[in-house]
């Protein structure tokens, strides 16, 4: 199984200022996904994380909001700009690992990010 | 477009069996997987069921039902620290996974 580090782990932040979330997974994968989880609520998809290209955003999510890179592998960030206090949630990385039977998708401790 | 339906609350006793259902409408379909989430933790794996029927893992059964659109997660022998939310999410042909709203199950002594 693949384990999944995030940093930072919280953050306080300011109207208007970005913060850039790092990714890194133990093993190599094959795909790598951003999740937001908004209080009291479940997981909602940011977007896939290509490696060495443009991630793949889900609707109402732009790239000039939640940038992402992922120059490796094993290695993914997340850049929430120009934040607001609508975006305060929890930021979860996702690996895929294993195949058939054994195909699991695992989860990063998340960035808890609260915006004033 | 993509509909996961679970109960938002469930409550249970201690040593009780408890049975979360999971109803889903999605756009193509490759697997389901239960997760569970403590508050301010990240979700841990479960299960993840590909075919029909029913697979048991320990205390955790995981059930589905692919022409139902259907699964439930069965918890048996409760504990309190099963007292957690429990989340359903259908895994798509694209490997991306539409989460459930979560079920927050509470157990009491």
């Amino acid at each position: 199984s693949a384990v999944i580090s995030q940093k930072p782990s919280r953050d306080i932040c300011q109207r208007g200022t970005s913060l850039t979330i790092q990714c890194q997974v133990d093993s190599q994968v094959t795909m790598m996904f951003w999740y937001r989880q908004q209080p009291g609520q479940s997981l909602t998809l940011i977007a896939t994380a290509n490696q060495g290209s443009e991630a793949t955003y889900e609707s109402g999510f732009v790239i000039d909001k939640f940038p992402i890179s992922r120059p490796n592998l094993t290695f993914s960030t997340l850049t929430v700009s120009n934040m607001s206090p609508e975006d305060s949630s929890i930021y979860l990385c996702s690996a895929i690992g294993g195949q058939g039977p054994t195909y699991e998708q695992y989860f990063g401790p998340g960035t808890r990010l609260t915006v004033t | 477009g993509q509909n996961i339906d679970q109960p938002t609350e469930m409550t249970a006793t201690e040593g009780a069996i408890v049975q979360i259902n999971c109803t889903y409408q999605t756009s193509g379909f490759n697997g389901l997987f239960w997760y569970q989430q403590h508050a301010g933790e990240a979700p841990t794996f479960l299960s993840y069921n590909v075919l029909d029927g029913l697979e048991e893992k320990g205390r955790f059964s995981s059930f589905l039902s692919r022409s139902k659109g259907y699964s439930y997660l069965l918890l048996k022998e409760l504990q309190m620290k099963d007292s957690a939310s429990y989340l359903c999410a259908v895994r798509l042909p694209s490997d991306k996974l539409i989460f459930g709203t979560g079920t927050r199950l509470q157990v009491f002594p």
